[in-house]
């Protein structure tokens, strides 16, 4: 079965320091890789994707994500956090040997930046 | 560019009752999601269109849910009757594009809740 393991409730780092959000996958597939945040009262926002070529992609707000195929996982990393990054972040996976539509969510990671 | 829109944002109801929730997507995006977060668990998906067109419907919990989109714009998503366990908060989402590859971009949610 697909699914998206996201091994902390929660983050806590302090303000300055780098940051790693982990996240590891099972599809049966070639995946399609992608990490959402969402803020309080609002719906979720894009952050970044792994589709093909380059291992680190770089996305919004300096956030960066390393592909390891080896290791099925796909961890969000900053390398200086921000308050305002405190948010729930969602890792999630597309197969997209079946299509690529149908995305599965990992119950996602509270991220507390303090000052 | 208007973002994805959800109406209502909160409803409470009774076991029993029925209820519609609406999804306008981004102008121009034919594939169009429905997900479902409960107790705070992972996002869970419920069906996706393409068009007017279900293409996979497969995240649908049961019979009580019936999902529309017609004439390929907005969509609504209605439950009938309510169970208690239907209670969380509803998603939509839409992209553009032929594959998975594409971001998708999501609506700030509407909370169900039934007592």
């Amino acid at each position: 079965a697909q699914s998206v393991a996201q091994p902390e409730d929660q983050v806590n780092v302090a303000e300055g320091n780098p940051l790693t959000v982990k996240c590891t996958y099972s599809v049966s597939g070639n995946p399609y890789l992608f990490w959402y945040v969402q803020y309080p009262n609002r719906g979720l926002q894009f952050l970044l994707k792994y589709i093909t070529g380059d291992n680190l992609v770089k996305g919004s707000y300096g956030f960066e994500a390393e592909f390891n195929k080896s290791q099925t996982s796909f961890h969000l990393k900053k390398p200086s956090a921000l308050v305002s990054d405190s948010a729930l972040y969602f890792c999630a996976v597309r197969d997209r040997g079946t299509g690529g539509f149908k995305t599965i969510f990992g119950a996602g990671t509270r991220l507390f930046v303090k000052a | 560019e208007a973002g994805v829109t959800q109406f209502p944002s909160h409803s409470v109801i009774e076991k029993g009752q029925t209820v519609t929730l609406r999804c306008d997507p981004i102008s121009g995006h034919d594939n169009l999601y429905w997900y479902r977060r409960v107790m705070g668990k992972e996002i869970k998906f419920l069906l996706h269109f393409v068009k007017e067109s279900k293409q996979d419907e497969s995240g649908m919990p049961n019979n009580r849910f019936l999902a529309e989109r017609t004439g390929g714009t907005y969509s609504t998503l209605k439950v009938q009757p309510a169970e208690l366990e239907d209670s969380g908060v509803y998603f939509c989402a839409s992209s553009q594009g032929w594959t998975g590859s594409y971001e998708q971009y999501f609506g700030p949610g509407t909370r169900l809740t039934v007592t």
